[in-house]
């Protein structure tokens, strides 16, 4: 499966911490996006990072992508409360024989980060 | 915030009954798709569609049937529910039409929760 794996499934911490959220893939991708997911709801777009980026940032999202290791990271800096959901990685694989346009995405199950106050 | 719409927000209905999920973008998004997701799982793509009249089974075997006669509208319906069929449906688009596909990501509904008793 392409399917990307988050790590930790589940990570709580104390408002102004950092969270670190880590996913690996197993296949050659185009693409790798960050989605969180608040309870019940749909999931938000929150970064991509393309497979000839090294890191991205955004406001106080860090994203690292090691295309050798098939891994990335999403670190949250200054965490809030509000920051509490669920934060997926999926990946938009090169698909060999049909070219790599058809942006198809592959979730993982996602880490639960919960920030308390 | 998201121009993507689904509705019902939650839908309870006895087990045979015929149900339509609506899903409306107003983004002009080729891409259109429907995830199944179960409570603290990932999502897996049971439909596709890249633009009219063109849809296509996802990874995840289903019942279910969509329909892109409009470029703004992605329905799936499913003609017999069963219990089984309980579970949290996410639509999505992606995709403008212009630039690589690879450096777009999804805009999801807020999804529909399906319960078949």
């Amino acid at each position: 499966s392409q399917q990307g794996e988050e790590d930790p499934q589940a990570l709580s911490i104390q408002e102004g911490e950092n969270a670190t959220m880590n996913c690996s893939y197993k296949t050659s991708i185009n693409n790798l996006q960050w989605y969180r997911q608040n309870s019940g709801r749909g999931l938000v777009h929150l970064i991509l990072i393309r497979s000839n980026e090294r890191e991205k940032h955004s406001g106080r999202l860090r994203v690292t992508l090691d295309t050798s290791k098939k891994s990335s990271s999403l670190l949250i800096t200054a965490s809030r409360a509000a920051d509490t959901a669920s934060y997926f990685c999926a990946t938009d694989a090169v698909r060999l024989g049909r070219g790599s346009t058809l942006g198809r995405l592959y979730f993982g199950r996602g880490t639960q980060l919960t920030v308390w106050p | 915030e998201a121009d993507i719409y689904q509705t019902p927000r939650y839908l309870v209905i006895g087990t045979g009954k015929k149900i339509t999920l609506e899903c409306s973008q107003t983004m002009g998004h080729d891409k259109m798709y429907w995830y199944q997701q179960d409570p603290g799982m990932e999502l897996h793509l049971i439909h596709y569609s890249y633009g009219v009249n063109s849809t296509e089974k996802g990874d995840l075997s289903s019942e279910s049937t969509v329909s892109r006669i409009r470029t703004e509208h992605f329905p799936l319906t499913l003609e017999s529910a069963r219990p089984s069929h309980t579970s949290q449906y996410l639509c999505a688009s992606s995709y403008p039409g212009t630039g690589n596909p690879s450096n777009y990501g999804y805009t999801f509904g807020s999804g529909t929760r399906l319960t078949v008793v």
